[in-house]
């Protein structure tokens, strides 16, 4: 079970802006850890969208923006295009039972 | 550019171990710039850590399947491997290997850093 919760699913119109929440508590996100967000296309790997909050990897475009603040981040999509359908992950890590690398429950995000 | 490919069977029997491989190209796993991890996702869509391995055969493990779980690395293959033992249904599962970044940052080792690269995933189905 996921110690950081997602919304399932979140939707919006080409060129609108959607934001996805990750809420964790005093064990991870809270706990001052850093927090990382993916891309992933079913059947496919994985892609590395966001890291350390707010940092894009060379290659994700600049629509893609990541924040934290106490116990939760956010991914936002600016301007949303068909190609951004996909279900998008956070992670971070939890110091709790001897301490792990966790995963958000994930969000399907749906252009309409 | 880095490449990571999953293989092993994708039908395992409850109780049997699974062996699964990741060979990777395009960069060495001989290097203490990165771990060597598993990751997997369930049929309900979670992903759930499994363990890191680093370059000199360091191990990190899931408190939640280290019982069960081992990792090991060929470098002279570049690649790592994982098993778990005493399989069930609920370990049915797509499994990823990925690359963990293993930089310091600001002079500090932290766990808290990311996966960069991630292989497409195999599914392995716990099945009588």
């Amino acid at each position: 079970q996921s110690v950081l919760t997602q919304p399932p699913s979140v939707s919006g119109a080409p060129g609108q802006r959607v934001t996805i929440s990750c809420t964790g508590s005093s064990f991870n996100i809270g706990a001052g850890y850093d927090v990382h967000w993916y891309q992933h296309l079913p059947g496919t790997a994985p892609k590395l969208l966001i890291f350390v909050n707010n940092n894009r990897p060379s290659g994700v475009p600049d629509r893609f923006f990541g924040s934290k603040s106490g116990t939760s981040a956010s991914l936002a999509i600016a301007g949303l295009q068909a190609e951004d359908e996909a279900d998008y992950y956070c992670q971070s890590y939890d110091i709790s039972l001897s301490g792990s690398s966790v995963f958000g429950t994930g969000t399907k995000v749906t252009v309409l | 550019q880095v490449q990571l490919q999953e293989s092993g069977p994708g039908l395992v029997k409850p109780s049997q171990t699974l062996s699964l491989t990741c060979t990777v190209s395009g960069a060495s796993i001989s290097t203490n710039k990165y771990y060597c991890s598993w990751v997997r996702q369930y049929p309900g869509k979670g992903l759930e850590w499994i363990g890191d391995i680093d370059y000199i055969g360091n191990t990190f493990y899931s408190p939640s399947l280290k019982s069960r779980v081992g990792l090991s690395l060929d470098t002279s293959k570049n690649q790592f491997s994982l098993r778990v033992s005493s399989l069930t249904a609920a370990d049915t599962a797509v499994y990823y290997c990925a690359r963990f970044q293993a930089i310091r940052r600001n002079g500090v080792q932290r766990p808290d850093n990311w996966f960069d690269s991630w292989g497409q995933g195999t599914l392995v189905t716990v099945s009588s």
